[in-house]
């Protein structure tokens, strides 16, 4: 079946610092990939849905300047977390639509980032 | 009111038990409906999809879509330790899809 890399899946950084998460499709190609956030018990929360070759749409409230998104290819797409602040904190997944197939979407295994 | 309403439990049932899972949701235009169940600190995993009403078995899990109540269940049977873990349902109408809240699943041994 379809898989998604997400790497990595931990990651500790400083206060002001940056942080790139890549999410990677294995097997298939992603025309459309998405970046959710997730907060403990809480359900995932859309923040931005990336295609290849174009910018990213974000949702309402997402920081388009914080949460930079690249989706330089088919197979790959990058978070990047500018400035991070304690309030960053979160659990990050991303995840792949192929373009046929599947009615649901592959999710990668998420990061896990902590700003301190 | 939420576009997608899931209780989030949590629910503790002992093994053996037969599991329901709720969600309801507003929007009519959803076609695609999932279950995906995700482990602490891992991204969900596609349980089961169905397309429109009706029913879907895999397994022990049985899928059921009732568009007309806007109503979508997940039933396990004969639940096992290894199924403790949180299960979000999920429906899309064309690349719009919205998830439920997650209900917490814990099976005791």
């Amino acid at each position: 079946g379809a898989v998604v890399s997400q790497h990595p899946s931990w990651v500790i950084c400083k206060s002001g610092t940056s942080v790139k998460i890549e999410c990677r499709s294995l097997d298939f190609q992603a025309t459309t990939m998405f970046w959710y956030r997730q907060f403990p018990k809480q359900s995932l929360m859309l923040m931005a849905t990336s295609n290849e070759g174009s910018k990213a749409t974000y949702e309402q409230g997402v920081e388009k300047d914080k949460f930079l998104i690249n989706h330089a290819s088919l197979t790959l797409s990058t978070l990047t977390v500018t400035s991070a602040h304690p309030e960053d904190s979160s659990f990050y997944i991303c995840s792949a639509r192929e373009d046929v197939g599947l009615f649901g979407y592959t999710f990668g295994s998420g990061t896990r980032l902590t700003v301190v | 009111q939420k576009e997608v309403e899931q209780d989030p439990g949590p629910l503790s049932v002992p093994e053996g038990a037969i599991v329901s899972l709720n969600c309801t949701y507003s929007n009519s235009a959803f076609q695609y409906f999932m279950w995906y169940r995700q482990y602490s600190r891992k991204g969900p995993e596609l349980l089961m999809y169905t397309y429109s009403s009706g029913n879907k078995e895999d397994g022990r899990f049985t899928a059921q879509v009732d568009k007309s109540s806007k109503y979508i269940s997940l039933f396990i049977r004969d639940s096992q330790p290894s199924d403790s873990a949180t299960y979000l349902c999920a429906m899309r109408h064309n690349n719009d899809m919205r998830f439920g809240a997650g209900t917490r699943l814990t099976v005791k041994p």
